[in-house]
């Protein structure tokens, strides 16, 4: 069975600190996929990053980072020099190709004060 | 409009009442979804859409009933709801590239804050 565990359920930090979300996955499946999503205090979750699982490389997006770790079944999201309008709810969420769904993680609340 | 919409985007009813949601897709998607997003659980999968036929039904209760009249809108009917139906209520779409596997990316709306009395 498939499971997102996102450990953390709250942090706070201030302006320009850097912080790293933690996300740790479960699957039997040789092949899925792992997605990170925002959700701002508007509700909608925002799409941030999709990644397969024979894709081990990290990936930068301006201020964003993703380690994605298969030996230890890890899918971290770093935010370098944070700021305020990075305060959200991030979820980490896992796609198997046997069971078709996305299963996610708890979220993460993340505020970064000025 | 570009994305994906859903009106309204909050809603007040009491237990006796019947109302829809609605959500509209303008990504030319194939593949539509409805999930529940409470306050002390993670995202729930209710239903999925695949080329307007349901492929999935999360043991849902019959309180809630999906409709998808076409690839682009999914409504779900809501009537005799319950105190704990109270949610946050997101839509999402995605391209299915083929018979029964779906893993590409679902697009959500900005939801349904939904309060029941």
């Amino acid at each position: 069975a498939q499971k997102v565990t996102q450990a953390q359920t709250e942090i706070s930090v201030v302006e320009k600190e850097d912080v790293t979300l933690d996300c740790v996955y479960e699957t039997r499946d040789t092949t899925y996929y792992l997605f990170w999503y925002k959700q701002p205090p508007s509700g909608e979750l925002v799409f941030l990053i999709r990644r397969n699982s024979f894709d081990e490389q990290n990936e930068i997006s301006g201020r964003y980072s993703w380690n994605f770790q298969k030996s230890t079944s890890s899918f971290n999201f770093t935010i370098t020099a944070s700021q305020v309008v990075d305060s959200a709810v991030y979820f980490c969420a896992l796609s198997e190709i046997s069971a078709q769904k996305l299963v996610f993680g708890q979220g993460t609340r993340l505020t970064i004060n000025p | 409009e570009t994305g994906v919409t859903q009106t309204p985007r909050h809603l007040v009813m009491g237990m006796t009442n019947k109302k829809s949601l609605k959500c509209e897709q303008h990504l030319g998607h194939n593949a539509m979804y409805w999930y529940k997003q409470s306050a002390k659980k993670p995202l729930e999968l209710m239903f999925v859409y695949s080329l307007e036929e349901r492929v999935e039904n999360n043991s849902v209760p019959s309180r809630f009933s999906p409709e998808c009249p076409n690839s682009s809108h999914l409504f779900l009917h809501l009537h005799t709801l319950q105190p704990e139906d109270s949610a946050l209520y997101l839509c999402a779409s995605s391209q299915e590239r083929a018979s029964g596997v779906n893993t590409d990316t679902q697009y959500f709306g900005p939801g349904t804050r939904l309060t029941v009395l």
